[in-house]
């Protein structure tokens, strides 16, 4: 079945590295998506990784994949107070076209 | 600024009633999708519509329909409103049917009093 678990809330100080954990059962998962969610705002994609790559780097977002343990996560260096949002991480099974989504994880960056 | 525009930003109904969303997809893109984000329910896929055609349905109730026009804007139909229909509605284009990178309007914020 197809089940997209995150932590609800990460709070970091400026300046620190952000890390946001996903969780997913469906082994079928082609690509995973990390999209971010500002107040009043719609859904921005960040960036995804496809299935068959265990690390993607864009800049100051790393993304890593542990096929075997279904696990993602999106590693944010140098946080700063605009990278304050809900991130949601997504997955697409093979052959599929619709967005699962985890439940999104709100990142609060300190001063 | 995905490209993906979405009208109108906000809407107040009542139950009982019937509106209509409206999104116009990324020039090229012939998929789109639409998506309910709430709190209870987090984000939901809705139903997908490729060059005009329905392509797959998630957990779309009845009462609600959509359709993609031949300038491949589409619409989605909400009707008999029930305050538990108050959520944001979110429409995504992609270029092809599967597996494509989706993105996203700014979302249509439904109030239902």
């Amino acid at each position: 079945g197809e089940d997209v678990e995150q932590s609800l809330f990460l709070s970091v100080r400026e300046g620190d590295s952000s890390v946001i954990n996903c969780t997913y059962t469906d082994s079928s998962s082609t690509y995973l998506y990390w999209y971010k969610q500002e107040p009043g705002a719609g859904l921005q994609l960040l960036t995804y990784i496809f299935s068959n790559m265990d690390m993607k780097q864009d800049q100051r977002l790393t993304v890593l994949l542990n096929k075997k343990d279904k696990h993602l996560s999106l590693r944010i260096a140098d946080t700063q107070t605009g990278d304050s949002a809900i991130y949601f991480c997504a997955e697409v099974v093979r052959g599929g076209n619709k967005l699962t989504f985890g439940t999104g994880t709100q990142l609060k960056v300190e001063l | 600024d995905s490209g993906v525009t979405q009208t109108p930003k906000h809407l107040i109904t009542a139950t009982g009633q019937r509106v209509t969303l409206r999104c116009s997809p990324r020039s090229g893109d012939l998929s789109v999708y639409w998506y309910q984000q709430s709190l209870d329910q987090g984000l939901q896929f809705l139903i997908q519509y490729y060059n005009g055609e329905e392509r797959a349905k998630g957990n779309i109730l009845e009462r609600f329909s959509a359709q993609q026009f031949p300038d491949l804007h589409s619409e989605l139909n909400l009707s008999s409103l029930e305050l538990g229909d108050s959520a944001l509605y979110f429409c995504a284009s992609s270029v092809g049917q599967t597996t494509d990178t989706q993105y996203f309007g700014p979302g249509t914020r439904l109030t239902v009093l």
